[in-house]
């Protein structure tokens, strides 16, 4: 059985910085893209970034660019999102999700919660 | 970045009625191999999304086939041939054609 697992979500202050995790299993990690998805409370959906199997390709927001950076370790099964110079609007669940996104993915965890506020 | 545009934006159905949801692109989402990369999702309450439709038309295992989706270029639809109770929540397109990947507002399906 897919399963993806976010953590690492909490409060955090503006400019501060917070690590996410997303812990894979029942599937070979290595060989998907894989995403990150967010949603403001009450909001819609907003893709953040992507990475390929090899971390050679990786695509982000515009609006996070040069702030967010996503990172996987496939001998861990783990994706990553190192969240830098955090702002009141990146607020939101974030999501872990299998595959690029093209096709929408197939596979999504439950989410963990990320507050930016002082 | 492509805009996708979703209505209506609330959707009151009768139970056992059909409900159908239009999304709109700015630009065509025809990609380079002939694929076009417009998918639907469903979230209910409290719930994570889950895919319903991929490509415009494929249907996702174990989704019911009271759902279906068409469309070509930058005009889609998704279809519910007759609602049920458990369809209630929000329904959202999102094009994988053009980075950004980008989602439309949403339609929330509720009960009259």
């Amino acid at each position: 059985e897919v399963q993806l697992v976010e953590s690492g979500g909490g409060l955090v202050q503006p400019g501060g910085s917070l690590r996410l995790s997303c812990a894979a299993s029942g599937f070979t990690f290595s060989n998907r893209w894989m995403s990150w998805v967010r949603q403001a409370p009450g909001k819609g959906l907003e893709w953040v970034a992507i990475i390929k199997q090899d971390e050679g390709e990786k695509y982000y927001l515009d609006s996070v660019k040069g702030r967010f950076t996503i990172s996987r370790d496939n001998a861990k099964d783990s994706l990553y999102l190192q969240m830098n110079g955090l702002r009141a609007e990146d607020t939101a669940v974030y999501y872990c999700a299998r595959g690029s996104g093209r096709d929408g993915c197939d596979y999504w965890g439950q989410g963990t919660l990320v507050t930016v506020s002082s | 970045e492509v805009v996708i545009t979703q209505s209506p934006l609330s959707l009151p159905v009768t139970l056992g009625q059909p409900a159908s949801i239009s999304c709109r692109s700015s630009q065509s989402l025809v990609y380079s191999d002939g694929n076009t990369f417009l998918n639907w999702f469903q979230q209910r309450p409290g719930q994570s999304p889950r895919r319903l439709i991929y490509k415009v038309s494929n249907r996702d295992s174990g989704v019911p086939d009271r759902f279906s989706g068409s469309g070509s270029g930058t005009d889609f639809t998704l279809k519910i041939s007759r609602v049920e109770a458990e369809d209630v929540g929000v329904y959202y397109c999102v094009q994988g054609t053009h980075w950004p990947w980008s989602f439309g507002q949403g339609t929330k399906v509720e009960i009259k």
